[in-house]
This record gives structure tokens, C-alpha cells and sequence, in this order.
């Protein structure tokens, strides 16, 4: 069993419609959590990043975390066409050495149709 | 402000060929990272770097090394190339405490 869980989609959702995103996760060390989006041929690139349980909202994204189900989501609202990409989750733990060491979902490809 | 910088983007390698890989950030940043992405696996981390002159192995380090000579700098190098090494490859760095930025990768194929 992978450590993170992720639905690979695809996902085809029209424009202005709300998008929900989500990871499962079986490890309760994990301390953070982020999810990242990865246009075609280019590099992750961070969205939401936070540590506790709750929502953060970042204009039209929403993270969610529920760390009691070990469940995280990522909410888009009023989808735009430019939001179309693979969306990753990652999560992480402090090493020894004291930097984040990351895992990663396998991401969801998602395509919002004009 | 250009951030976390990859050279080559793109490479095609002959099987047992060698190559090195090169990352550079100007963010100051104290760590760094090499990840492969591949199909249906997400990115694993192959090695990474706390500091100028410290590596410490990933996920997924066999067939490669690193080395930090310096702190913007982190190289992947690929001794003797094989067709599993084919990939893509991102670097990223972070602060101490702090979330990762990544590259735009390089696309690696072994044949």
C-alpha cells in the first residue's frame, strides 16, 4: 500500500464549475501538506501549503485538511481553462537533519472544457 | 529572479554512457533536492543536500551520486547509464523550514 493515495482522473469538469481534488494518507507522521500544479513539460509549482487540520483559503483554492480521517482536498472554485494540469499532493515529515522530506500522490490530471 | 535552474532540458544517452546533471538557485536556500518522475509513480527522491559539502541518500539512490561543492549548485551524475534511468529529473530547493520550488526538469533518455 502506497503512503499517499491519489485518483490519477483524468478529470474533465466545464468551465465555472467547482473542482475537488483529493489524497488519502496512512502515515499520521506526516506534519504538512501542499499541493502543487504541474503544467505539461514544466515544474511543480506550489498552490496551498499548511500544517494543521482546517481550511486555508488562497482566492479561488481552498485546502482542506482532516487529519483525524487522514484526508486532504484541494477545492477550486469558478474553474478558469488556464486552470487545466496535474494537480500533486505532497506531504511531509521533518528528517533527521531537520529539512522536509516529501511524498508525493501520483497527481490528477484535470481539464476544465471552455 | 530565475529560482531553481536545470541544465540540460533535454538528453538522449547511450546505455553505459555517463552524464551529469546540473541544478542552480539563487534563492540562498539551504537545501536541495533530485527527484525522477515517472508514469503512475510520482516523484521519488533520489538524493539530497543540508548543506554545502553533505549529501544523504532518497528513495530511490542506487546508480547515481552527488555532490554540493558549492551552495547554489547540486549535480546528479550518472555513472553508467541504463534504459531505467530514463525519466524526468527535477531539482528543487527550500529554506530550513519551508516548503520546496522546483525546476522545469530534464528529460533523460537512456537507450
Amino acid at each position: 500500500q502506497k503512503e499517499v493515495e491519489q485518483d490519477p482522473g483524468p478529470l474533465s469538469v466545464p468551465e465555472g464549475a467547482i473542482v475537488s481534488l483529493n489524497c488519502t494518507y496512512s502515515n499520521s507522521a506526516f506534519q504538512y501538506f501542499m499541493w502543487y500544479r504541474q503544467y505539461s513539460r514544466k515544474g511543480p509549482e506550489l498552490l496551498m501549503y499548511t500544517y494543521s487540520s482546517g481550511n486555508k483559503e488562497d482566492g479561488r483554492f481552498t485546502a482542506q485538511v482532516d487529519k483525524s480521517s487522514k484526508y486532504i482536498s484541494l477545492f477550486i472554485r469558478d474553474s478558469q481553462p488556464s486552470d487545466s494540469a496535474t494537480y500533486l499532493c505532497a506531504m511531509s515529515v521533518i528528517s533527521n537533519f531537520g529539512n522536509e522530506k516529501l511524498t508525493f500522490g501520483t497527481g490528477t490530471r484535470l481539464t476544465i472544457i471552455p | 529572479n530565475a529560482g531553481v535552474t536545470q541544465t540540460p532540458k533535454f538528453r538522449v544517452l547511450k546505455t553505459g554512457q555517463s552524464m551529469t546533471l546540473l541544478c542552480a538557485q539563487d534563492m540562498n536556500h539551504e537545501y536541495m533536492y533530485w527527484y525522477r518522475q515517472d508514469p503512475g509513480m510520482g516523484l521519488r527522491l533520489i538524493h539530497y543536500s543540508v548543506g554545502e559539502g553533505t549529501t544523504a541518500k532518497g528513495e530511490v539512490p542506487d546508480g547515481y551520486n552527488v555532490s554540493r561543492l558549492k551552495k547554489q549548485n547540486f549535480l546528479l551524475g550518472l555513472e553508467s547509464a541504463a534504459p531505467s534511468q530514463t525519466s524526468v529529473y527535477f531539482c528543487a530547493s527550500s529554506p530550513r523550514r519551508g516548503p520546496q520550488h522546483f525546476g522545469d526538469g530534464t528529460r533523460l533518455s537512456i537507450l
